[in-house]
C-alpha cells in the first residue's frame, strides 16, 4: 500500500522567504509527527497531531514555525522568514498509533 | 533528562564478522526502544522494537534496564547491512521519538 509521502522532496529558498512543506500520511493513521534532521544529527521532534488536534508543539524552534492538520489527514509545516539555520531534512511520520512510519523527507536548503 | 546515546558514529566490519551497535538511554519512566535503519537513498524504516522481541534480517536487540542499554547485534554481517542505524526512545503520552545521533555501519567484502 501507499506509504507516507512528502512534497516537495527538495526545496531551495532564499533567506527571508516563506516555505510550506506537505505531508500525506498513511490513510487512517491517527497520529502524525514532524521531525527536523540537521546534517550529521539524529531527527529532533518538532510537533505532534492526533487527528486534527495539535497536542504537542514543544519542539518547534521558534514562532516562525507553524504546523496544521485541519482535516486530520494531510499536514503542512510552514516556515516563515526562513533563516540559514533552518536548512535541514524535515521528516513526517504517521502511526496508527504504534510504530511510526516515515516519509522520504523534504530537504530544505536556505541560501 | 531523556537522552539516547550512540557512542560510535562509524563502525566498519568485514563480511561474516559479528557486529554490535551500541545504544544507551536515559529515561525516568518505562521506555519503549526502537532501532530504525536508513539504507542509502531510502527512507527511515523500523528495524526492531524491544516489545516485539523478534529477529529481523538476523538482527536482535535486548533491553537491559540495569545497564540502560539496547544494543543491536548480528552474528554474521552481510554487505547489504551497510546503512545508517538509529536508536530511538518513545517518550511521553504522545510517544514522540527521541533519537541518537546514529551509527553508520560499513560492511566490507
Amino acid at each position: 500500500g501507499a506509504g507516507v509521502s512528502q512534497s516537495p522532496r527538495y526545496k531551495v529558498a532564499k533567506r527571508g522567504q516563506d516555505v510550506a512543506l506537505r505531508c500525506d500520511p498513511i490513510s487512517g493513521h491517527v497520529s502524525l509527527f514532524w521531525y527536523q534532521q540537521a546534517l550529521g544529527q539524529g531527527p529532533e521532534f518538532l510537533t505532534y497531531f492526533q487527528n486534527e488536534a495539535q497536542l504537542d508543539k514543544s519542539g518547534l524552534p521558534s514562532d516562525r514555525f507553524f504546523a496544521e492538520r485541519p482535516e486530520g489527514s494531510v499536514s503542512t509545516l510552514k516556515i516563515q522568514r526562513t533563516q540559514q539555520e533552518d536548512s535541514a531534512v524535515y521528516l513526517c511520520a504517521s502511526s496508527p498509533p504504534g510504530p511510526q512510519y516515515f516519509g522520504p523527507g523534504t530537504r530544505l536548503l536556505v541560501l | 533528562a531523556q537522552r539516547v546515546t550512540q557512542p560510535e558514529k562509524l563502525l566498519s566490519v568485514f563480511k561474516g564478522a559479528p557486529v554490535e551497535l551500541k545504544c544507551n538511554y536515559s529515561y525516568s519512566g518505562s521506555p519503549e526502544l526502537f532501532w530504525y535503519v536508513q539504507y542509502s537513498r531510502q527512507r527511515l524504516q523500523l528495524l526492531l522494537r524491544h516489545i516485539s522481541r523478534e529477529s529481523i534480517k538476523g538482527f536482535t536487540a535486548d533491553l537491559n534496564k540495569g545497564e540502560t542499554s539496547f544494543h543491536l547485534k548480528k552474528p554474521f554481517a552481510q554487505e547489504e547491512d551497510s546503512a545508517m542505524y538509529y536508536c530511538a526512545l518513545s517518550a511521553g503520552n504522545n510517544r514522540k521519538l527521541i533519537w541518537g545521533l546514529g551509527t553508520s555501519l560499513a560492511v566490507n567484502p
